[in-house]
């Protein structure tokens, strides 16, 4: 158990539906990072919140929000969802704002099938 | 645009016997770099990491090689054992700048008792 819990581990949906993953940090960790990984390919950075507040986004989708709550845990929510967003999502979690000193923590992922 | 790529997708190797995954990246600004593990039904765990400042990194059986000039990384495994068996995944990151990681497509390792 690596600390960072994430729920649900998979999740099948309509397309043209709304989902939302959560995911709970590790305790103390005030970052929390979210990743797609699609079929094949190599972890696609989504989006980042340090201590409540948007720190960095990468290629994410408009259809695609996220928010991390006063008690640090984060939501990922997809909605109008497409058979391409069939993926696996993670979230990792470090201390600081830059945990990449110490290779942040990583969930065991959500995997989400569009149908 | 692919900044990380690692262009093998599969090695396979005889246990006792040197794993060598490669790596290279196009963006000169980064200047970290870390390697990650996945078993299957598991998130990434971080293995071992490398700053730009140095060429070379140790931590018991794994090394990590930083070529600069190439824009090359490598991740030595020795001797490999069957519980390496996994997904490599190299990524990068700008030390100055947020904490996004930069990965590339992975590489899975065999290694065959």
């Amino acid at each position: 158990d690596s600390g960072v819990t994430q729920t649900p581990k998979h999740l099948i949906t309509a397309t043209g539906q709304r989902v939302t993953l959560r995911c709970s940090p590790r305790s103390g960790d005030l970052s929390v990072y979210w990743y797609q990984q699609s079929l094949d390919q190599g972890l696609q950075f989504l989006i980042q919140y340090y201590n409540g507040e948007e720190r960095a986004k990468g290629n994410i989708l408009e259809r695609f929000s996220a928010q991390q709550f006063p008690d640090l845990h984060s939501e990922l929510n997809l909605s109008s969802l497409e058979l391409g967003d069939s993926a696996l999502y993670f979230c990792a979690s470090s201390l600081g704002r830059q945990g990449f000193y110490y290779g942040y923590t990583f969930g065991s992922g959500t995997r989400l099938t569009v149908v | 645009d692919q900044q990380v790529k690692q262009n093998s997708p599969s090695l396979s190797v005889q246990e006792g016997r040197i794993s060598i995954l490669n790596c290279d990246y196009t963006n000169s600004m980064f200047d970290y770099f870390l390697w990650y593990k996945k078993y299957p039904a598991e998130g990434p765990t971080f293995l071992i990491s490398i700053s730009s400042i140095k060429d070379k990194n140790e931590d018991g059986r794994f090394t990590v090689f930083l070529n600069k000039s190439a824009k090359h990384l490598s991740l030595h495994i020795v001797p490999s054992q069957p519980g390496d068996s996994a997904v490599y995944f190299c990524a990068a990151t700008i030390s100055s700048n947020t904490g996004k990681l930069i990965f590339g497509q992975g590489t899975t390792l065999q290694v065959k008792p």
